[in-house]
């Protein structure tokens, strides 16, 4: 099955700082999406983006679907940030997400 | 947007005993429902796929009579550990994909389970 690869596994930045995580597959995909699991657990949606570059304030990805990665930007990060970041991909032909291991981020006051 | 609701947030059982977890599409429907299973700083790993008015789908390794899956209705579907055990101890997540031009999943907040 399609592999997800996500780096770096831990990211800790002071707030302000910008920061850039990875979302590399091993196949061609229908869906990517991007998600922000906070402290209690709940899976908030940041992107849908199989293809091109989105961006929600603070917040932008770039997916590159012939080089299969995805980038998600955090510029001037702020405390609740902090969380793991997870990105999931779909296949056609499936239902199913596949998600990464996922990196975990500590934004420090 | 598309909101997914779980009930309970939080249970705390006995081992041997059943626990339902509800989930809830609630401002769309949704023929097809996933739940997954989350282990304390891993990833989500899914159990199955719930599909209303038939079986639910398992994936390999999974258990299908400990998890027993039923999808009544386009909005619900329910997950019960059966004979719980502390092992089956675990945070419990749905999604609901909003289908359309994408097929974008929403996520539940999740079910934290304790078997004592």
């Amino acid at each position: 099955g399609i592999q997800v690869e996500q780096s770096p596994p831990d990211l800790i930045l002071q707030e302000g700082a910008n920061s850039t995580l990875r979302c590399n597959f091993s196949d061609s995909v229908n869906n990517l999406q991007w998600f922000h699991q906070n402290p209690w657990g709940q899976l908030i949606n940041l992107f849908y983006i199989p293809s091109g570059t989105k961006q929600n304030g603070r917040l932008s990805a770039t997916t590159v679907a012939t080089e299969r990665y995805s980038l998600l930007y955090i510029s001037s990060s702020q405390t609740t940030d902090s969380g793991v970041y997870f990105c999931a991909v779909r296949q056609g032909g499936s239902e199913k997400l596949v998600f990464g291991k996922g990196t975990k981020l500590t934004v420090n006051p | 947007g598309a909101v997914v609701s779980q009930h309970p947030s939080w249970v705390i059982c006995k081992s041997g005993t059943s626990v339902k977890i509800e989930c809830r599409s609630l401002d769309f429907q949704a023929t097809t429902m996933f739940w997954y299973r989350q282990f304390p700083k891993q990833s989500l790993m899914l159990m199955a796929t719930s599909n209303e008015g038939s079986k639910a789908t398992y994936e390999q390794g999974v258990e299908k009579d400990k998890f027993l899956i039923n999808h009544a209705s386009l909005t619900l579907s329910t997950l019960t550990v059966t004979s719980a055990h502390p092992e089956d101890s675990s945070f419990y997540i749905c999604s609901a994909p909003l289908v359309g031009y994408a097929y974008e999943q929403y996520f539940g907040p999740g079910t934290r389970l304790t078997v004592t």
